[in-house]
């Protein structure tokens, strides 16, 4: 079992639809990443984050520490929206381990 | 300006060839990474160096040498390649080491063995 898993593997929604892509991992943290890897193959991070929530336009990232967590929501989406999403650990100084990521289509 | 540039996007080669995958970064990172991400969209860290010193090796096989000719640059380099090491290749950057720092990423680098 990976130590950083995501759910689901794929979701497909209609645009305009609230998005969740959950994370879980085995190990404690510090931080957590969540990343956006587009149809075209390149990545962008989205959020870092330690504790509580962050928003940045429709996207908010929420974690709890305590239960080993993290949630992606993406609100009023679109198809622009349509990606793979990856969260990432880090483990130890200089390494991150990812998730197998969740791929995301909204259809118009 | 592309904060992370690797050249080239794609590469097509044959088995047994050597070949090159250079990475640049203009954010005035001391840390730089090498990630692979295999057929099943899985990213693993390959290598990482801080100011120009080795940081982590991940088991990488000793046909891949990365170099780092200043803080800037991390350049991939395999020998002898491999059906098996076709990826996509994605240099990153951070100002140091994780975890509290923001990771930016090339565009990735496809290779394709035959």
């Amino acid at each position: 079992k990976n130590e950083v898993e995501q759910s689901p593997q794929n979701l497909t929604a209609q645009e305009g639809e609230f998005i969740t892509i959950n994370c879980s991992y085995s190990v404690g943290i510090s931080a957590l990443h969540w990343l956006q890897q587009h149809p075209g193959g390149g990545i962008v991070s989205l959020f870092m984050l330690s504790s509580g929530k962050k928003k940045h336009g429709r996207l908010i990232a929420t974690i709890n520490i305590q239960e080993k967590h993290s949630s992606l929501h993406i609100t009023a989406s679109h198809p622009r929206d349509s990606a793979v999403y990856i969260c990432a650990v880090p483990r130890g100084a200089q390494k991150l381990v990812f998730g197998q990521g969740t791929r995301l289509t909204i259809n118009p | 300006d592309t904060a992370v540039s690797q050249t080239p996007k794609y590469l097509v080669t044959q088995m047994g060839n050597d070949k090159s995958i250079k990475c640049e970064q203009n954010l005035g990172h001391d840390t730089m990474y090498w990630y692979k991400q295999d057929s099943k969209k899985f990213l693993k860290i390959m290598f990482s160096y801080n100011n120009k010193e080795l940081i982590i090796n991940e088991t990488v096989p000793n046909r891949f040498s990365p170099k780092s000719p200043d803080k800037a640059h991390l350049n991939l380099h395999i020998n002898s390649l491999e059906l098996g090491d076709s990826a996509v290749y994605f240099c990153a950057s951070s100002p140091t080491g994780q975890p509290g720092n923001t990771i930016y990423f090339g565009e990735g680098s496809w290779l394709t063995v035959v």
